[in-house]
């Protein structure tokens, strides 16, 4: 079993549907992050976050250490959104910085 | 501001060649550094991270190696390339918020096929 599981693996939604990604672990972590990335490949970091809710635009990230689990959401979606979400956990007593990653989620708006 | 370089960004190498992917770091002192591969269909998989010059730690046993020579260069190589080493591979970096978590960088990345 992976340390690190995302739902869906593909999500498709017409533009402006409100889009919910979720992410499940296994072991305890000191952070978790989303990142996001798009076609070419290129990967950027969305957030990073230890507890409770972070908000950027349209995004929206919460986490729950007790349950281990955590999701992004995106509101009022749009076609620009289409890409990999990824997330990814630091576990405590782990080396400086790394991460274990989920496989990603990969979403396609549609216009 | 701090920017990540990494070449080249493609590369078609038959097997048994060798291999040398750079990674350069700009803006930021003593930052540690990652390499990464996505194999296709698959998650990122952490290679090599490094806390320092000449300070290098695997992750993963495999016929890839990897050198810092610089504070802000990573170098990730082989001597004889697989059909495995295939994919997608990416250098990151991070230094310690002031929270003590470690925001990751990552750099536009190299996709690698090995023929």
């Amino acid at each position: 079993k992976n340390e690190v599981e995302q739902s869906p693996q593909n999500l498709t939604a017409q533009e402006g549907e409100f889009i919910t990604i979720n992410c499940s672990y296994s072991v305890g972590i000191s952070a978790l992050h989303w990142l996001q990335q798009h076609p070419g490949g290129g990967i950027v970091s969305l957030f990073m976050l230890s507890s409770g809710k972070k908000k950027h635009g349209r995004l929206i990230a919460t986490i729950n250490i007790q349950e281990k689990h955590s999701s992004l959401h995106i509101t009022a979606s749009h076609p620009r959104d289409s890409a990999v979400y990824i997330c990814a956990v630091r576990p405590y007593g782990g080396s400086q910085g790394n991460l274990i990653f989920g496989k990603g989620t990969k979403l396609s708006v549609k216009p | 501001s701090q920017t990540i370089h990494q070449w080249p960004a493609t590369l078609v190498q038959p097997v048994g060649s060798p291999l040398s992917l750079e990674c350069t770091v700009e803006g930021t002192s003593n930052p540690n550094l990652y390499w990464y591969r996505q194999a296709a269909g698959r998650g990122l998989q952490l290679l090599f991270y490094s806390i320092g010059i000449d300070q290098i730690s695997s992750e993963v046993p495999q016929n890839l190696s990897a050198s810092r020579p610089q504070d802000r260069q990573f170098i990730l190589s082989s001597k004889k390339l697989l059909l495995s080493d295939s994919g997608f591979y990416l250098c990151a970096w991070s230094v310690p918020t002031s929270g003590g978590a470690y925001e990751q960088y990552f750099g536009p990345g190299t996709r690698l096929t090995v023929t």
